[in-house]
This record gives C-alpha cells, structure tokens and sequence, in this order.
C-alpha cells in the first residue's frame, strides 16, 4: 500500500504571494490532517479534514487555509505569506475508523516551504 | 501555551545504553500519549503509545511510562542502536473520536554512539 505523498517536496516563494501545497492519503483513508513545523515549537495542528469537512482547526490565523476533495486528497492555501511561514508543512492520514479509541495517523514526508 | 513540553533539546547516550526521553503535559484531559520518531527529510513515524488509564506499556526495545500524579511521561529504549539516532516528539489526544488532533511537543534529537 502506498504511503501518505505531498507535492511538491520543496517550494520557494516570496512575501505577500501564495502557495497551495497538496496532500494524497493512503488509500481508504478518510481524515487528513495539516501539521506546521518549525525549529523550536515543534509541530503545531493546523486542521483536519474528514469526508470534505473541517472538523477541527489549531489556532492559526485566516489566512491558513484548506479543503478535502471526495476521493480524500486535500490541499492547503496559505495566502499573503510572511517570512515566519517557512516552514515543513506536514499531512497525516488517518483511516477514522476507531470511535473513542486511538486512531494512528500515518505522516508523509512534508513540503519545505521557503518565504523570502 | 505549551500543554506539551520537551524540556531536553538533545540527548547523547552510548550504544547498548538505555535512553530515557521524557516529556511533561499541564493537561489533565488528554486520552492518550504518543510517541514519534523523525529522521531527517521523512515523516513522523509512530513508535508507541499509553492510553491515560495505563501507567506503563511495552513494545520490544521500547517501554513507555506514564505518572499522572506527576503529568509525565519518558520513553525508555533499551539496548539503544545507532539507527535509533533521530528526532523524537512527544504528543498528547485529546478525547477520541471526534478529532485526530495531536498535540506535539518540540522533540528530543537523540544521538546513539558506537
């Protein structure tokens, strides 16, 4: 079974553009969830998708933005970027198949966003 | 605020050795404590997990403790190899079910020596 695959691995843009990153989960996974991670606050919860609805969202501001599709890929927009938005931004997925237990999330590799 | 915390940004420890990593949590609600695993250019990936109602679970080279009493929580790895040199991070559930939210701390680079 393939893994979690995001696109593209690398990006550099520069402040004010924006940027739409891409995330394809595992086969019969339903939930994909969007992680931001920096040197010193390690990876902080963006948002999670489930059955193209957002059900849960971290505390970042308006300009974060994503959406699920109905075969489960999901994409995030990041609009009128800053310079603290360079960052490795990461996709987890998820099969949401446990209630109240544990659901394991499987990570892809993550894109490497540069703002200049 | 930082409900999850690393307070180690590194650890060195020689091969064979145990590693002990530790991590404390200020929330009280969290069902369950994980760890992951993240070698450079690659994903986390998931090593173990304790549900809130545990205090200790073992999964071969590693045993995860938890003190509630304390909100603390250490992963041990014994015999430490050098391919266990990456970076780990902790991370805290909330209530399942609803949410695949995971709270991470900063994580712990741990160096295995030969």
């Amino acid at each position: 079974k393939a893994g979690v695959t995001q696109t593209p691995r690398y990006l550099i843009k520069t402040r004010g553009q924006q940027v739409t990153l891409s995330c394809s989960p595992i086969s019969g996974h339903r939930s994909v969830s969007w992680y931001q991670q920096t040197p010193g606050q390690g990876l902080q919860f963006l948002f999670e998708y489930f059955s193209e609805t957002q059900r849960n969202k971290g505390n970042f501001p308006g300009r974060f933005s994503g959406r699920q599709f109905s075969n489960s890929r999901s994409e995030m927009n990041v609009s009128t970027l800053e310079l603290g938005d360079s960052a490795l931004y990461l996709c987890a997925s998820s099969s949401a198949l446990k209630r109240g237990g544990l659901d394991e999330q499987f990570f892809g590799p993550g894109t490497r966003l540069t703002v200049l | 605020d930082q409900q999850v915390k690393q307070n180690s940004p590194s650890l060195s420890v020689q091969e064979g050795r145990i590693s002990i990593l530790n991590c404390d949590y200020t929330n009280s609600m969290f069902d369950y404590f994980l760890w992951y695993k993240k070698y450079p250019a690659e994903g986390p990936t998931f090593l173990i997990s304790i549900s809130s109602i545990k205090d200790k679970n073992e999964d071969g080279r590693f045993t995860v403790f938890l003190n509630k009493s304390a909100k603390h929580l250490s992963l041990h790895i014994v015999p430490s190899q050098p391919g266990d040199s990456a970076v780990y991070f902790c991370a805290a559930s909330g209530r399942g079910g609803a949410t695949n939210k995971l709270i991470f701390g900063t994580g712990t680079l741990l160096a295995v020596q030969p």
